[in-house]
This record gives structure tokens, C-alpha cells and sequence, in this order.
């Protein structure tokens, strides 16, 4: 069965450190991958999407995922979080379908 | 412009009701869908509209799941006979497109079901 896999749950990092969030998905001929975020008493929001071509994709604040077919990896960096970072992350997956898999989230602190 | 949006926010129902829950997705979008988001992990696929036709409803955990999509715009998901294991947030998304999973979701704020 197709899977996502968040290797950590919580993520405490201090302000302007860099953050990775880990995500691996189980290998298929075709994937799409995204990560979305949730701030508190939000909804899910996309933050950044792969579907083909170049493997590394950005977000507009900051954030960027690569990509990984060999490591079947698609994890999310920030080379200098701020206290508004603080959210859960959901790494995500689709396959062309109907369904999307979401991972069991990263919870990310921010601390000053 | 209008977001999602999903009532009631929270819902409290004693085991054995038939609970209700609506969304409203983003006007013009065909793709909805439905999740459920258990406590402490990431939302489950439950069921996929296209306008007003259900073309998955594999994730459903049980026939006492139905959701419908009538007119291709609000879609109400119903529990009947609720159980504690119930107790999830419920997400609606809508995409523009029919697509569907290659395309942008955008999430409703979720119903927050609890079974006493």
C-alpha cells in the first residue's frame, strides 16, 4: 500500500536555526508530493507541491523540498525559521488519482 | 474571496445519533473531497466528489458513512448511529479542477466530532 512516512513528530528548533522536516513515501512509478502546513486554529494550507521537472521546489517564505527518487525522500528544509514557522507540517502524497496520503505531521516549535 | 467553509465547528453527539456535517467549498470548484483527521495524525481520504458524482468513496469506514453532493456544490457528510471511534475532525477540500490530486486543495476548518 502506498505510504508517507514523517520521521518525527516534534521538532523543537530555536529562532533563526535551520529546520529540516524529514518525509519519505513509499516508491511508485508515478508520484506527486506536497507539503502543507497548519498554524494553529487554521486549516491545512498548501505550501509547496512537486509534480515534475525540476526536483527542488520553493515555497514563498522561505521553505524548499527536493525531490529524492534514489532515497524516495521529499524532505523540507528552512535555512532560518521564525517563531511564525511554528505549525504542524504535513507531508503528503498522490499518485494520480483520486486519493491523496497525508503523513502523521511534524509538529514544529520555534522557540525565541 | 470565500474560503471553505464548515459547520458546525464542533459537534458533541451522544453514541447511537445521526450526526450531519456541511461544507460549503470555494464557488466553481468541481473536485471535494472528504477527510478524517484523528487525534494526533494526518487526515484520511473518506471520499471524492466530481460536480455532484461520488467517484470514490473507498476510504468510507463503514456503511454508516454517506456523503452526497447534490446540486455539485454543498456536500453534507452523515454518520448514522455514531460510535466513539468517530471522534475525529472531519476536512472538506475543494480543487478547482478535476484533476483532483495533482491539483491545489484548499481546507475547510474542520468539524470537530466528539462521541460520548
Amino acid at each position: 500500500a502506498q505510504s508517507v512516512t514523517q520521521l518525527d513528530s516534534q521538532v523543537p528548533v530555536f529562532e533563526e536555526a535551520p529546520v529540516e522536516l524529514r518525509c519519505n513515501y513509499s516508491s511508485s512509478v508515478s508520484v506527486y508530493l506536497f507539503w502543507y502546513v497548519q498554524y494553529p486554529n487554521q486549516g491545512l494550507q498548501l505550501l509547496l507541491k512537486y509534480l515534475s521537472g525540476s526536483t527542488l521546489v520553493e515555497s514563498i517564505n522561505g521553505f524548499e523540498a527536493e525531490f529524492n527518487k534514489s532515497q524516495t525522500s521529499f524532505h523540507l528544509r528552512k535555512p532560518s525559521v521564525h517563531i511564525s514557522d511554528t505549525a504542524e507540517y504535513f507531508c503528503a502524497r498522490g499518485n494520480g488519482g483520486f486519493k491523496t496520503i497525508f503523513g502523521a505531521g511534524t509538529r514544529l516549535f520555534v522557540k525565541a | 474571496g470565500a474560503g471553505v467553509s464548515q459547520s458546525p465547528r464542533y459537534k458533541v453527539a451522544k453514541r447511537g445519533q445521526d450526526v450531519a456535517l456541511r461544507c460549503d467549498p470555494i464557488s466553481g470548484h468541481v473536485s471535494l473531497f472528504w477527510y478524517q483527521q484523528a487525534l494526533g495524525q494526518g487526515p484520511e481520504f473518506l471520499t471524492y466528489f466530481q460536480n455532484e458524482a461520488q467517484l470514490d468513496k473507498s476510504g468510507l469506514p463503514s456503511d454508516r458513512f454517506f456523503a452526497e453532493r447534490p446540486e455539485g456544490s454543498v456536500s453534507t457528510l452523515k454518520i448514522q448511529r455514531t460510535q466513539q471511534e468517530d471522534s475525529a475532525v472531519y476536512l472538506c477540500a475543494s480543487s478547482l479542477d478535476r484533476s483532483s490530486a495533482t491539483d491545489t486543495q484548499y481546507f475547510g476548518p474542520g468539524t470537530r466530532l466528539t462521541v460520548l
